[in-house]
Order: structure tokens, then sequence, then C-alpha cells
């Protein structure tokens, strides 16, 4: 079946690195995406993942690996406005996305 | 980038009557639209898939007479919530894919339904 798990919530400090981690099993894989979410909002695009390694992107990097089903997303030099709720997303074969739970950020001073 | 609208942002309305939310695509032509429901702390939840000129697939549990989907064309579809009543209060957030890059969607601000 399609399931797809991350952590409910996470704390961090400013300025300090965060790992959110994501596994996955669905029918068929069509890419991994990474979505941030502030409280109210519509999702916004972090990055996607097609191939195994890493894509970073400024403070926020992700990472793949197809074989154990499995991503991370990884925020540097945390910022209080990184506090929001982050969703991991795969493509299908049929390109339908199944989203995760999201997993809530919260930064401390 | 592609930018996704949604209107109205926010409608209160009272239970038993419908309400319709817009979505438009403004600078590219969305061959596949998504609309989907968040509960609050809760994960986003498709509703329905609509591809333009053809009847939307409604994901399973998703009543199709209460939700009326409709994508006339390349760059709108609308969803209409007949009959709300309190349970349907939600934020219902709408996605579209670039017929000419298949695989990200591009998402709405959404819209934040209160049914009295």
């Amino acid at each position: 079946g399609q399931n797809i798990d991350q952590p409910t919530e996470m704390t961090a400090t400013e300025g300090a690195i965060v790992q959110i981690n994501c596994t996955y099993q669905t029918s068929g894989f069509n890419g991994l995406f990474w979505y941030q979410q502030h409280a109210g909002e519509a999702p916004t695009f972090l990055s996607y993942n097609v191939l195994d390694g890493l894509e970073e992107k400024g403070r926020f990097s992700s990472f793949l690996s197809r074989s154990k089903g499995y991503s991370y997303l990884l925020l540097k030099e945390l910022q209080m406005k990184d506090s929001a709720s982050y969703l991991c997303a795969v493509i299908e074969s049929n390109y339908q996305l199944i989203w995760g739970a999201g997993t809530k950020l919260i930064i401390k001073p | 980038g592609a930018v996704v609208s949604q209107h109205p942002s926010r409608v209160i309305c009272k239970s038993g009557t419908s309400v319709k939310i817009e979505c438009r695509s403004l600078d590219f032509q969305a061959t596949t639209m998504f609309w989907y429901r968040q509960f609050p702390k809760k994960s986003l939840m498709l509703m329905a898939t609509s591809n333009e000129g053809s009847k939307a697939t409604y994901e399973q549990g998703v009543e199709k007479d209460k939700f009326l989907i409709n994508h006339a064309s390349l760059t709108l579809s609308t969803l209409t919530v007949t009959s709300a009543h309190p349970e349907d209060s939600s934020f219902y957030i709408c996605s579209a894919r670039d017929g000419s890059s298949s695989v990200e969607q591009f998402f709405g601000p959404g819209t934040r339904l209160t049914v009295l």
C-alpha cells in the first residue's frame, strides 16, 4: 500500500541545523517533493528529487535514496521564519501526489 | 514561476447555501487541476483530479454531488460546495499542473471556508 512517514513535530534552536526525515512506500516512483507550509497558507515548493543524492539550494538541502525509500530535508542556519510545517510528497507512476502528514518544526531563540 | 490564484481567499456562509471557489492558472495552461482540503494540523487530502474538458475523478469517500468540479478551460477550474454544512468548514486548496511540465504541481493560496 501507500505510506509516507515523517515525524510529527521537531524542535530546533535558531542558528542550528535540523534534519527532517521521510520514508515512503508507494506504487511506483516519479520523484519526491518537499514543501513548506506556514499556518493558514498553501504549501510552497522547496525541492524535487528524482535521482539519488543530495540537492543543495541555499540553506536548504534535500537527499534521496530510492533503494531505501528514504529522503531527508536539511535546514541550516535556522531562522525564526523557518517555523512551519514541512511536507514530504511522492509522485507515483500515475503522477498522483501522495502526501505525508507533515512535520511541524518549532524554532526557539 | 507559474502562478495559481484562488478566489475567494476566505468565505463565511450559512448552512444550506452553496459556495463556489475558483482556481485560475495565470501564466500557463493547466491541463490538470487538483482540489485538496486540509483540516487543522492535518495533511492535504486530495478530493478530486480534473482534466480540462472532461469529468473530474473523485477520490474514494468524496461525494460527487456535494463537491461539484468544473474544469471548463485550460486556465480555470471551479469547486462548488453544495448545501454546505458546518462539517464542510475547511481549508480548500487547488493546484495545477502545466501540461509541458508534468511533474510539479503549483498551488493556489487556498480558500478558508467557514459554514455557520
